[in-house]
């Protein structure tokens, strides 16, 4: 079956734009996580959604990101005002039930330049 | 808080040679511990877990054991291939609440020579 996926595959912006990174997580699957990965800081934990629970934002760095899951399925990570700092592949993962035992499915990753 | 400490690579290799790759670990109670791999061109993906103490993770000759009491989760195989080459990654998914976000280490490069 078809794995998570993710758009665009690379994008390169301007210091100050908005970007958008979209997720689409396996089919039936409930959890959806954003990380990201950069050579300084290795893999973090951005944002989790769970079903129609309230997501656990703990991971975000700063108020410019921001993320939404519509309709329990795909997921938008919105990152306003890029800074160069914010250049890293960020990864989506989705898992059945978003428990500590679960198994998470990696998607490809954006992988996003700030100029 | 929670935290993940793994082996500096990289690690090279010759082909059949044994494998270790130490990762320690951080948490109050009893995280899952899993170990991730990335191969090149490729997204990360699980290798094994292992979810409580004395647990023994398996996977592609890969074996891993839980430790309580020494925090650890080491990687290890008898006989590596080239193919193994990859990007290893030691994580923990906290007990305390039941989110199930990881906590990664800083991964480990490993690269086999024929």
């Amino acid at each position: 079956g078809a794995g998570v996926s993710q758009s665009p595959s690379n994008k390169v912006t301007e210091k100050g734009k908005d970007v958008e990174l979209r997720c689409d997580p396996i089919s039936g699957h409930t959890a959806l996580y954003w990380y990201r990965q950069s050579l300084g800081q290795g893999l973090e934990f951005l944002i989790y959604f769970q079903g129609n629970s309230a997501p656990d934002k703990s991971g975000l760095p700063s108020d410019r990101f921001s993320a939404e899951r519509t309709g329990g399925s795909v997921s938008t990570l919105t990152i306003q005002r890029t800074q160069q700092e914010d250049s890293a592949v960020y990864l989506c993962a989705s898992s059945l039930w978003g428990g500590r035992a679960d198994e998470q499915f990696f998607g490809p990753g954006t992988r996003l330049t700030v100029l | 808080g929670d935290s993940v400490t793994q082996m500096e690579g990289p690690v090279t290799l010759s082909e059949e040679a044994f494998l270790t790759i130490n990762c320690t670990y951080t948490a109050t109670g009893y995280p899952s511990l899993f170990w991730y791999v990335q191969y090149p061109g490729e997204g990360l993906q699980l290798l094994l877990k292992a979810t409580k103490a004395d647990d023994k993770g398996s996977n592609k000759g890969f074996e891993a054991t839980y430790r309580k009491e020494t925090t650890s989760f080491h990687l290890e195989k008898g006989s590596v291939q080239v193919s193994d080459s990859a990007v290893y990654f030691c994580a923990l998914s906290s007990s305390s609440g039941n989110t199930g976000k990881l906590i990664f280490g800083q991964g480990t490069t490993l690269q086999v020579k024929p």
